[in-house]
């Protein structure tokens, strides 16, 4: 098994533009999220999925969207990007029922 | 460069000693404890994990202690390696929530 992929590893933004950013994992969990990490901060929810067709919002959810078509795919979508989105990205998943969640390496942002 | 951690507390350890990281955790209700091991560059590694109704719990050179009367959660590394060097965060999660709420982490340094 892979686990969680993350694509890009790196990406560059200029403030305004557009861009998606790619999670799979292919364990056949039913939880999926999204997380930024922060300087001095933890780990920070912004979406969430229990499953294909379903979506909820973290804690910190304006500004980026997601959608889960699949139980494999759950993307991330920042519309309009802005200077306070650089950050690095995690996604994460893990199985109904079972509390071990698992990372993917990461996507770093920059927004300038 | 790694952005993430600049402001983390750092424990400095001698190859070969023992390590204790400590978590204060905030929700009496939380149930359930996880560690993880970040490394530069990389998404957070699962290491151990506790439930409630448990004190202490072994892994391979880990071991985790629950305090639940202080709220208080450590991770002890014996033998520490240089490889042990990261950052290491707990996460917490309360029954019936899906929401993680996860440490800022300690910086492990292992000095050779």
């Amino acid at each position: 098994n892979a686990g969680v992929t993350q694509t890009p590893k790196f990406q560059v933004l200029k403030t305004g533009q557009s861009m998606t950013l790619q999670c799979a994992q292919d364990m056949n969990h039913e939880y999926m999220s999204w997380y930024r990490q922060d300087p001095g901060m933890g780990l920070r929810l912004i979406h969430y999925s229990v499953g294909a067709g379903i979506t909820d919002q973290g804690e910190v959810p304006n500004g980026y969207n997601v959608s889960r078509s699949t139980t494999e795919d759950f993307p991330l979508r920042l519309l309009s990007a802005a200077p306070s989105q650089t950050s690095v990205y995690f996604c994460a998943s893990r199985e109904a029922g079972v509390e071990t969640q698992y990372f993917g390496p990461g996507t770093r942002l920059l927004v300038l | 460069g790694e952005s993430v951690g600049l402001h983390l507390p750092t424990l400095s350890v001698q190859e070969g000693d023992n390590s204790i990281i400590n978590c204060a955790y905030s929700n009496s209700a939380s149930d359930y404890f996880i560690w993880y091991k970040q490394e530069s560059g990389k998404g957070p590694q699962f290491i151990i994990d506790i439930r409630s109704n448990m004190d202490k719990r072994q892994g391979q050179r880990v071991t985790v202690l629950l305090n639940k009367t202080v709220k208080h959660l450590s991770l002890q590394i014996a033998a520490t390696q240089p490889g042990d060097s990261a950052v290491y965060f707990c996460a917490e999660l309360a029954p019936g929530t899906y929401k993680y709420i996860f440490g800022t982490g300690t910086r492990l340094k292992v000095l050779a």
